[in-house]
């Protein structure tokens, strides 16, 4: 039969624009969370991380918030440019026990800049 | 320091036959995870690495396997060959010190596709 594909998010945004993109993730337990960016016939690249005894950190440009309560996590880039088109993921881990090593991802967003 | 490196990066195969993925970790990095990349699926993982033990596995198949090297080294398997299998496979090496998670790097990844 015909295989459904994911419909990721999308977000378009002007070069120089703050962007902000968002992710739900499922497991209260989870503790590390990180955001990688994908860009085309390329592997995931680290962004940034954040543990849960955290609820924001900041990178060069990148801000992660993480509100526990809700399980929420967003990715703020500021000042956007065309190097940044690409697909972002949240992922999420938790310590302890046998999940180590397993980041449960999330759908992804596809993330557009506009010269 | 070199990244994580996938071999082969493309690769065809037919229905029913077998394949064997390689991954050289980070230097220094005992602990290597895989993931599949689909389209409809989106990243899921497949097993975890760590000195030469499964310590985590996904839900797939028992035609997928995989092992590891005293090297840290790591082969993923795929036997019996399905269509389903066409993905991007993807290895990632973190250096796991203690009990703490630590951000995991990516390779390129192999493109497999089945026919």
């Amino acid at each position: 039969g015909e295989s459904v594909g994911l419909h990721l998010p999308t977000l378009s945004v002007q070069e120089g624009d703050n962007s902000i993109i968002n992710c739900a993730y499922s497991n209260s337990a989870s503790d590390y969370f990180i955001w990688y960016k994908q860009e085309s016939g390329k592997g995931p690249q680290f962004i940034i991380d954040i543990r849960s005894n955290m609820d924001k950190r900041q990178g060069q440009r990148v801000t992660v918030l993480l509100n526990k309560t809700v399980k929420h996590l967003s990715l703020q880039i500021a000042a956007t440019q065309p190097g940044d088109s690409a697909v972002y993921f949240c992922a999420e881990n938790m310590a302890g026990g046998t999940s180590y090593g397993k980041l449960t991802f999330g759908q992804g967003t596809i993330l557009t800049v506009h010269p | 320091k070199a990244g994580v490196t996938q071999t082969p990066r493309y690769l065809i195969k037919t229905r029913g036959q077998q394949v064997t993925l390689s991954c050289s970790p980070i230097s220094g990095h005992r602990s290597v995870s895989w993931y599949q990349q689909t389209p409809g699926q989106g990243l899921q993982f497949l097993f975890e690495y760590f000195s030469e033990t499964q310590r985590n596995k996904g839900n797939f198949p028992g035609r997928f396997s995989g092992r590891q090297f005293s090297n840290s080294r790591s082969e993923m398997n795929v036997s019996t060959l399905e269509l389903g299998d066409s993905a991007l496979y993807l290895c990632a090496s973190s250096a796991r010190p203690g009990q703490e998670n630590t951000e995991a790097f990516f390779g390129q990844g192999t493109r497999l596709t089945v026919v």
